[in-house]
């Protein structure tokens, strides 16, 4: 069965540090795809990342990049250099290929970013 | 840029009442969805449509029904709401290609049934 697990319920950080949250996931399938979504206060999901289960190069978008490693099953996303507009609800999902609507969502990592 | 839209932001009403929560998107996209979000239980899907007058069940289903009768727009029903149907309604939309399929969010729905 596929599964999605975000072990961190919450964290806190300064502002200007790094955080890494973290994503581990669970399916039988070869082919998958792996996303991350973040929801800031105003409650709308924004999608950031969609990576597919053959590409496992590491990702870089600004201050955001995206660590998929299949061998331990994860996909970790770290913030550099975070600011405080970066705290939100990020949440981590699973979907099979041809299959979006079998998408399992992580139940979440809240992050707060302090000033 | 893909925009969905969902009817209200905040929506209140009695035990008993028939409640509608409206979906739109503008990117022709085929394949639309409703979840529910609750504290501790993440995203969970209610219904999901892949086409016009297609539906189907998601993980929880009970007590809601859809309908979908242009591709543009998704219609969540919840036919007699109870309190427990209190929570945040998100509504997505996708377009079913292997190359770029990814769902895209509304802005949600917070219902509260009194």
């Amino acid at each position: 069965a596929q599964k999605v697990t975000q072990a961190q319920t919450e964290i806190s950080v300064v502002e200007k540090e790094d955080v890494t949250l973290d994503c581990v996931y669970e399916t039988r399938d070869t082919t998958y795809y792996l996303f991350w979504y973040k929801q800031p206060p105003s409650g709308e999901l924004v999608f950031l990342i969609r990576r597919n289960s053959f590409d496992e190069q590491n990702e870089i978008s600004g201050r955001y990049s995206w660590n998929f490693q299949k061998s331990t099953s994860s996909f970790n996303f770290t913030i550099t250099a975070s600011q405080v507009v970066d705290s939100a609800v990020y949440f981590c999902a699973l979907s099979e290929a041809n299959r979006d609507d079998k998408i399992i969502f992580g139940k979440g990592t809240r992050l707060h970013i302090l000033p | 840029d893909v925009k969905v839209t969902q009817s209200s932001r905040y929506l209140v009403k009695r035990t008993g009442e028939k409640v509608f929560l409206e979906c739109v998107q503008d990117m022709d996209h085929e394949n639309m969805f409703w979840y529910r979000q609750d504290p501790g239980l993440g995203l969970r899907l209610i219904y999901f449509s892949y086409d016009v007058k297609m539906k189907e069940k998601g993980d929880i289903p009970e007590g809601y029904s859809v309908s979908r009768e242009k591709k543009e727009r998704f219609s969540l029903i919840l036919e007699s709401a109870s309190t427990n149907q209190t929570s945040m309604y998100l509504c997505a939309s996708s377009f079913p290609d292997i190359y770029t399929d990814t769902q895209y969010f509304g802005p949600g729905t917070r219902l509260t049934v009194l």
